[in-house]
């Protein structure tokens, strides 16, 4: 079945630090895939996807590079800051006619001034 | 674009009690979603509508689980016979027509805590 693993959390960094929260997947065929936000109380917003190999999601300073070799999608920011504290998710559309998603556990990211 | 409300925000109950929440989603989007998240989870998928069919339960979804979406607009996810497993948080979700790479977007979800 498909699945999405996600770096154990929590990540505590200083601000203006450099972000990175892996993502490797496993999936049938060829698999669109997305980053969410929670923050605090809400529901999730998506922050950016990608639906092919190489393709670069991008959103609010935040990227990730679908790598179908590595079966990865790791999210990066290069400076982060404080307001950027919240829960990412990962997620993953492989295909079929309910369109679910699959999600990762969620990484919780703080980021201290 | 108003975004996809859910009602109530949060709802506590006493274990053996009958539940309904509300998902009214984005007013062009055909399709909606409902999703169960548990503490330091992400979200799982419960069941999945398109217009007023339900396509899809997820083996989550017990028997004492039930939704509907009459004429495709709104939905209600009703649980009966709440038990304490049930307590967690419940999204609703909508998307267009499309691909599977139309994204999902979220309510801010209803809270169950079962006493």
């Amino acid at each position: 079945g498909n699945s999405v693993t996600q770096m154990e959390g929590p990540v505590t960094l200083s601000e203006e630090a450099f972000l990175t929260i892996n993502c490797t997947y496993t999936a049938t065929g060829y698999p669109s895939l997305f980053w969410y936000v929670q923050y605090p109380g809400e529901g999730l917003q998506l922050l950016l996807k990608a639906t092919k190999a190489d393709d670069k999601g991008s959103n609010k300073g935040f990227e990730a590079t679908y790598r179908k070799e590595t079966t990865s999608f790791h999210l990066e920011k290069g400076s982060v800051q404080v307001s950027d504290s919240a829960v990412y998710f990962c997620a993953l559309f492989s295909g079929g006619s309910n369109y679910k998603l699959t999600f990762g556990k969620g990484t919780l990211l703080t980021v201290n001034p | 674009d108003t975004g996809v409300s859910q009602n109530p925000r949060h709802k506590i109950t006493k274990r053996g009690q009958n539940v309904t929440f509300r998902c009214d989603p984005i007013s062009e989007h055909n399709r909606l979603y409902w999703y169960r998240q548990t503490l330091g989870q992400g979200p799982e998928f419960l069941t999945y509508f398109q217009n007023e069919a339900q396509l899809e339960k997820s083996r989550l979804l017990s028997d004492r689980f039930s939704a509907e979406r009459p004429k495709g607009s709104f939905s209600t996810l009703e649980i009966q016979r709440t038990e304490q497993g049930d307590s967690a948080m419940y999204l609703c979700a909508s998307s267009g027509t499309g691909g599977g790479n139309q994204p999902q977007h979220f309510g801010d979800g209803t809270r169950l805590s079962i006493l």
